[in-house]
């Protein structure tokens, strides 16, 4: 069956440094979704990718979807201590509607 | 306040007990879904609904069971065949069951076996 994978699972970083978790999937998906978890919380949509090769950002977040539709990346530049938690990506798979999450990375930030 | 309310926020079952948990949504989506997040595992499927009155199987159905009587509820019975059911439970809905469906969660429920 389809499965994601997400590295790295957990990750330290100062702040004010870059910060980046990769998503890959088995499969090629239709559409991929980024959430995030803070410590504690429930997961939070931050963003959908839908076009092979597409990119977005949200302030010092950005988001890449791969050529193949096959692997994701979120980017965080200048880490802040408001960005830590957990960052999952769930990935759509043509044919069906169901999202598969992937294992998450978590993110530390120090001050 | 619109959104989805989840309980109780601590359950503890006993060995052989059957136990339920609660959600709620007052955001008058058509789908709603099931989630188990286990420590350092993403969050998996147990079951899903797209529209009152009908529900499927997710990824880790055995050992759970639900029921869809009405659009703003969606029961989880923990069953005594779930011979694991230590984790976080997380209930969440989308608008509908679409490609597209962004899910917004609720709280969650953390199980515990005593």
């Amino acid at each position: 069956g389809q499965q994601v994978m997400q590295i790295p699972q957990y990750q330290h970083v100062q702040e004010g440094e870059d910060f980046t978790t990769y998503c890959n999937s088995s499969t090629t998906l239709s559409n991929i979704q980024w959430y995030k978890q803070r410590p504690g919380g429930h997961p939070v949509f931050l963003i959908q990718l839908v076009k092979s090769g597409e990119v977005k950002k949200q302030k010092r977040l950005t988001f890449q979807f791969g050529e193949a539709k096959k692997n994701s990346s979120l980017h965080i530049t200048a880490t802040q201590t408001t960005d830590v938690g957990t960052y999952f990506c769930a990935g759509r798979s043509s044919g069906t509607y169901k999202y598969i999450f992937g294992t998450g990375t978590r993110l530390k930030v120090l001050a | 306040d619109g959104g989805i309310t989840q309980s109780p926020k601590y359950l503890f079952r006993k060995e052989g007990q059957n136990v339920t948990l609660s959600c709620e949504q007052n955001l008058n989506h058509d789908a709603m879904y099931w989630y188990r997040q286990d420590p350092g595992q993403g969050l998996r499927l147990i079951y899903y609904s797209q529209i009152v009155n009908d529900f499927q199987k997710g990824d880790i159905a055995e050992g759970y069971s639900v029921s869809r009587e009405k659009k703003e509820s969606f029961p989880l019975t923990v069953t005594s065949a779930q011979k694991n059911p230590t984790a976080f439970y997380l209930c969440a809905s989308s608008k509908v069951f679409t490609g597209g469906n962004i899910q917004y969660f609720g709280a969650g429920t953390r199980l515990s076996v005593l």
